[in-house]
């Protein structure tokens, strides 16, 4: 079982549509990161958290540590929003914050 | 500001041969880490480097990966001999060193062994 756990792994929605993906995580960590790939491009961060909720734009990134559970929600999706969303967790022993990564959510905004 | 940069972006060698993937970190990111991802898995620590030390190898494969900071600037990682399974896809990302940092990734090296 991978210590980071993404759902779902692929995820279809027509434009405009609010969208949640869930990450879930059974290490200790230092920060929950979220990361953006568009196809062929670069792995983008998107937010870093260690507690509560943040917010850019159109989205949305909450975490719960006792819990273990970190979700990245997408407000009035866009085509331009497609991509791979990563949820990846940095180690918890300071100084080294070496990344552990879910698999990724593939997700496709239908215009 | 110059963001990471990975030299180069896709590789095809044969199986037996050496390739050398570089990193050129952000000016001033004490910290520099090698990831990679093959086909369907998720992406993977390599190692970490700050300046010019390797703070944690854990992730590396085995011996025929050799990483090097000379300097404490650019970063090498050399794959010989390559192997069919050292296809995929080598991330470099940086940051800064202190307190919990966001790190900025490279476009990545496709390598592709034949």
């Amino acid at each position: 079982k991978n210590e980071v756990e993404q759902s779902p792994q692929n995820l279809t929605a027509q434009e405009g549509e609010f969208i949640t993906i869930n990450c879930s995580y059974s290490v200790g960590i230092s920060a929950l990161h979220w990361l953006q790939q568009h196809p062929g491009g670069g792995i983008v961060s998107l937010f870093m958290l260690s507690s509560g909720k943040k917010k850019h734009g159109r989205l949305i990134a909450t975490i719960n540590i006792q819990e273990k559970h970190s979700s990245l929600h997408i407000t009035a999706s866009h085509p331009r929003d497609s991509a791979v969303y990563i949820c990846a967790v940095s180690d918890s022993n300071f100084g080294n914050e070496k990344l552990t990564f879910g698999t990724g959510t593939r997700l496709t905004i239908i215009p | 500001e110059a963001g990471v940069t990975q030299f180069p972006s896709h590789s095809v060698i044969e199986k037996g041969q050496t390739v050398t993937l570089r990193c050129d970190p952000i000016s001033g990111h004490d910290n520099l880490y090698w990831y990679r991802r093959v086909m369907g898995k998720e992406i993977k620590f390599l190692l970490h480097f700050v300046k010019e030390s390797k703070q944690d190898e854990s992730g590396m494969p085995n011996n025929r990966f050799l990483a090097e900071r000379t300097g404490g600037t650019y970063s090498t990682l050399k794959v010989q001999p390559a192997e069919l399974e050292d296809s995929g896809v080598y991330f470099c990302a940086s940051s800064q060193v202190g307190t919990t940092y966001e790190q900025y990734f490279g476009p990545g090296t496709r390598l592709t062994v034949t």
